[in-house]
């Protein structure tokens, strides 16, 4: 059972534009959320979080909202640019105790030139 | 600091053989987290070590199995390989606290024949 749903397998945007890429999880528990970015032959790399607490957080052109009433987060990059291109997981979870994340399938992101 | 190492990168078995995958996390995080990504399945939670003990486990059947060592460096096995065994198989490496992200090792592709 998917805990955490990236229903959008890929997403193509123009350079310069904005990308918003949108994730859904079902537990009600979750109080942290990351976004992970993925180039092919790489391991994900960390991007953002926020924790339950928030309902927006940014960092630079990243900027990542939450809204817990519908279960829903969205990572948005503005502007967009062509090294953005790459796969963007978003995971659910809880830090306590221990790490157990939920991740989703993933969002493939092209920006074009 | 040196990052998360994981080896073999590829490795190719055949079903009912078993497979051993080594992850050194980054010196000094004590936590390591297993994960399997497959083709739209996203990455899914095998289980996390801490201090040498198994503090989360996901739900996988009981072929998959792990164990970390006093150095922190964690072990995977997996018997009996089936060839839906075939996959990314990441590690992720925490500082334990609840303040820090995970960070991940570029993964095995194991393939079963």
């Amino acid at each position: 059972d998917q805990q955490v749903k990236q229903n959008s397998p890929s997403l193509s945007v123009q350079e310069g534009r904005i990308s918003i890429l949108n994730c859904d999880y079902t537990n009600s528990m979750f109080d942290y959320f990351l976004w992970y970015k993925k180039y092919p032959a790489e391991g994900p790399t960390f991007l953002i979080s926020i924790s339950s607490i928030k309902d927006k957080n940014e960092d630079g052109r990243f900027t990542v909202f939450l809204n817990k009433s519908a279960k829903h987060l969205s990572l948005h990059i503005v502007p967009s640019q062509p090294g953005d291109s790459a796969v963007y997981f978003c995971a659910a979870g809880s830090r306590f105790p221990g790490n157990q994340f939920y991740f989703g399938t993933g969002t493939s992101l092209t920006v074009i030139p | 600091k040196a990052g998360v190492t994981q080896t073999p990168r590829y490795l190719i078995k055949t079903r009912g053989q078993q497979v051993t995958l080594s992850c050194s996390p980054i010196s000094g995080h004590r936590s390591v987290s297993w994960y399997q990504q497959t083709p739209g399945q996203g990455l899914q939670f095998l289980f996390e070590y801490f201090s040498e003990t198994q503090r989360n486990k996901g739900n996988f059947p009981g072929r998959f199995s792990g164990r970390q060592f006093s150095n922190s460096r964690s072990e995977m096995n997996v018997s009996t390989l089936e060839l839906g065994d075939s996959a990314l198989y990441l590690c992720a490496s925490h500082s334990g606290g609840s303040a820090d992200t995970q960070y991940f090792g570029p993964g095995t592709r194991l393939t079963v024949l």
